[in-house]
């Protein structure tokens, strides 16, 4: 299995500033995703992380809330902008797609944002 | 679309006994894989089991069986011997790795929480 880190692992943040939430891989993965698992309920996809190009974002999901960025294959990161206390949540980073396992998708340890 | 369905969101078992989970799915697709994730209070989520639908034989990993019910369209995970440690959200989640676009994507069911007792 692919092995992901996610920083930071939690924050608290005041209300209308921007965090961005960065995710390492230690292999080439196809494809990476975030995702919002609010406590205790099951997870949405926030989008898909294209390498070198915009993401692909899932309905209810802007760009200009959730901007990401992949610059190479093993890395990306999730910025939740203009913050306010609805998007307290856990933020998790996903990849598919390594060279040992093309169809199985795996999960980073989860960012914890609190917002006041 | 498909959508995947746990119809337990709470479930307990006695340390070293049996206890199944289930799931359901519906999709119009004939290939497809299935997975069983468990998230302990940790919030990591560990990929327990996959399914591919084109086979008939039920995958194992260790204490962990699946009955996989193609017509039925439904996707059990059994845990012989529970332990401590399986105390876990359990999801179920459902994959078309053919299909393009969001249809690629993983759906996930709600979510089992199973406490197993000492």
């Amino acid at each position: 299995s692919a092995v992901i880190s996610q920083k930071p692992s939690r924050d608290i943040c005041q209300r209308g500033t921007s965090l961005t939430i960065q995710c390492q891989v230690d292999s080439q993965v196809t494809m990476m995703f975030w995702y919002r698992q609010q406590p205790g309920q099951s997870l949405t996809l926030i989008a898909t992380a294209n390498q070198g190009s915009e993401a692909t974002y899932e309905s209810g999901f802007v760009i200009d809330k959730f901007p990401i960025s992949r610059p190479n294959l093993t890395f990306s990161t999730l910025t939740v902008s203009n913050m306010s206390p609805e998007d307290s949540s856990i933020y998790l980073c996903s990849v598919r797609g390594t060279l040992v396992s093309y169809n199985e998708q795996f999960f980073g340890p989860g960012t914890r944002l609190t917002v006041l | 679309a498909q959508t995947v369905t746990q119809s337990q969101p709470e479930m307990s078992v006695q340390e070293a006994e049996t206890v199944t989970l289930s799931c359901t799915y519906d999709t119009s697709e004939n290939n497809y894989y299935l997975f069983w994730y468990k998230q302990p209070p940790s919030r990591q989520m560990i990929l327990v089991i996959r399914q591919e639908a084109y086979k008939q034989q039920n995958a194992t990993e260790n204490r962990f069986s699946v009955n996989f019910q193609k017509a039925a369209k439904s996707f059990s995970l059994k845990i012989s011997d529970s332990q401590l440690g399986d105390t876990a959200m359990y999801f179920c989640a459902f994959m078309n790795p053919i299909s393009s676009g969001s249809a690629r994507q993983l759906t996930f069911g709600s979510g089992t929480q199973l406490t197993v007792l000492p």
